[in-house]
């Protein structure tokens, strides 16, 4: 059965920085594109970030380029999120997600990011 | 990066049938076969219902079906349930950043 796991959301001030985690398990995680999508709350899924099976190449919504990075160890079948000068505007429920073709095939079930002073 | 545009609402009554437009341009939904469909009911992880336009992944109900013209997807609900009470968004690929982007999401009621 395959499973993501995120971790790492919580309460952070403005400016700070945050690591999330995505644990997979059930599937060969090497083999897949990862992604992250975010949701704030009482609004819609927005795509954030991805990276390719390999881990080499990687892209951003211009609304956390510069500021968020996405990086994978297919050794310990985990996905990242680094996400540096965090406004308040970034609260929302982090999901990662697998891509199987075309479609997000797999959802973790979210950790929750709340920027605030 | 612009969302694709979705109805915010539509209704129906158990045993009708439903469609939820997904309107983009043709750097997404109408340049590329990769519109996919998600239900996300609340507080839950969206759920992939259609894929590739018009597939289904193994165990979505055949109520569910997709289809595409020109620039604009749909998603169609046949016999509406009251499970189906959900809120659904559309996604496709872009060329336009090379990246993804989902719709607004529109919210079904079933009365």
């Amino acid at each position: 059965e395959v499973q993501l796991v995120e971790s790492g959301g919580g309460l952070v001030q403005p400016g700070g920085s945050l690591r999330l985690s995505c644990a997979a398990s059930g599937f060969t995680f090497s083999s897949y594109w990862m992604h992250w999508v975010r949701q704030a709350p009482g609004k819609g899924l927005v795509w954030v970030s991805h990276i390719n099976s390999d881990g080499t190449r990687t892209a951003y919504a211009d609304s956390v380029k510069g500021r968020f990075t996405v990086s994978r160890d297919n050794a310990k079948n985990t996905l990242y999120l680094q996400m540096n000068s965090l406004r308040a505007e970034d609260t929302a429920m982090f999901y990662c997600a697998k891509l199987d073709g075309d479609g997000f095939d797999s959802w973790g079930q979210g950790t929750l990011v709340t920027v605030s002073a | 990066q612009s969302a694709l545009t979705q109805p915010a609402s539509v209704s129906g009554s158990p045993g009708q049938s439903i469609t939820i437009s997904c309107t983009g341009t043709s750097s997404d939904v109408g340049g590329y076969n990769v519109v996919s469909w998600y239900q996300q009911h609340p507080g839950k992880a969206p759920k992939l219902l259609i894929y590739e336009v018009t597939k289904r992944p193994s165990g979505v109900s055949n109520r569910f079906s997709g289809s595409k013209s020109g620039n604009t997807a749909s998603v169609t609900i046949s016999g509406l349930q009251a499970e189906d009470e959900a809120d659904y968004y559309c996604s496709s690929y872009t060329s336009t950043t090379t990246s993804w982007v989902f719709g607004g999401g529109t919210k079904l009621t079933v009365l």
